[in-house]
C-alpha cells in the first residue's frame, strides 16, 4: 500500500556497521510493526509499537532497537550488522478497532556483508 | 508461545487445477487472517475469520475457519497463472499480536 513507505528499499552494508531502517505511515494507524522475512520461513515479529509511548518486543528482537518518533514514524536499526541479518524487512501498520488487519510497506531488502 | 503451522510449503499445479492450504494453531484462535505475496511483493490482506465455523468466499477463493477455532483452510478452485505467491495465514488470541504461519508457496503452470 502505498500509505505505508519504507527507505532505503534496497541496502548493503558491512559487519560491523550501524544502519537504520524507516517506516512512515499515512493511514493514521497508532500501531506499528517490524518484521523480518527469510525464505522458508515466514514473517517473524521483531518489535511492535501499539502508540508512541509504548515499544515491545517481538520473537526476534536480539541485535534489533527501534523508535517511535511519532505516531506516522516507526524506525528500526540494526546496531552492529552481522550477516545472518540479511533479510527482508517489512514495516506494518494496524488500526486497533479492525482486529489486527496490517497494512505492509513494500520492504527493504537488506545485505549484510 | 502460540505457534502456527501451515501445509503445505509448497505446491506446483497446472492451471485449472484445485489448490488447499491448511492451517493449524497450537491455541484457539480470536480470528484468522489471510495474505497473499505476489513473488516481489509485500503480504497483503485478503480476508478474515472471526466465527466458529465460519465459510466465506472471494470469487474463485473459499476461507474456512474450523468449528474449535483452531483451523483453517484456503481453496482456489481452477487456479489461474494470476494465483501465483505465497499465502500466509495469521492467527491472533485475545490481545496479542498476529502470529504468521510460514506461508505456502503456490506455482502455477499455464
Amino acid at each position: 500500500d502505498a500509505d505505508v513507505t519504507q527507505t532505503p528499499r534496497n541496502r548493503i552494508t558491512k559487519t560491523g556497521k550501524r544502519i537504520m531502517l524507516e517506516c512512515s505511515q499515512t493511514k493514521g494507524h497508532d500501531r506499528m510493526y517490524w518484521y523480518r522475512q527469510d525464505p522458508g520461513l515466514g514473517l517473524q515479529l521483531i518489535y511492535y509499537s501499539f502508540d508512541v509511548k509504548d515499544i515491545n518486543k517481538g520473537e526476534i528482537s536480539d541485535g534489533y532497537s527501534v523508535s517511535r518518533q511519532a505516531q506516522a514514524k516507526f524506525s528500526l536499526s540494526l546496531e552492529s550488522a552481522i550477516p545472518n541479518q540479511t533479510a527482508l524487512y517489512f514495516c506494518a501498520t494496524s488500526d486497533w478497532g479492525d482486529q489486527e488487519t496490517q497494512y505492509f510497506g513494500p520492504g527493504t531488502r537488506l545485505l549484510v556483508l | 508461545g502460540q505457534q502456527v503451522m501451515q501445509i503445505p510449503q509448497y505446491q506446483h499445479v497446472q492451471e485449472g487445477e484445485d489448490f488447499t492450504t491448511y492451517c493449524n494453531s497450537s491455541t484457539t484462535l480470536s480470528n484468522i487472517q489471510w495474505y497473499k505475496q505476489r513473488p516481489g511483493g509485500h503480504p497483503v490482506f485478503l480476508i478474515q475469520l472471526v466465527k466458529s465455523g465460519e465459510v466465506k468466499k472471494q470469487k474463485r477463493l473459499t476461507f474456512q475457519f474450523g468449528e474449535a477455532k483452531k483451523n483453517s483452510s484456503l481453496h482456489i478452485t481452477a487456479t489461474q497463472t494470476t494465483d501465483v505467491g505465497t499465502y500466509f495465514c495469521a492467527g491472533i488470541t485475545g490481545y496479542s499480536t498476529l502470529t504468521f504461519g510460514k506461508g505456502t508457496m503456490l506455482l502455477v503452470s499455464p
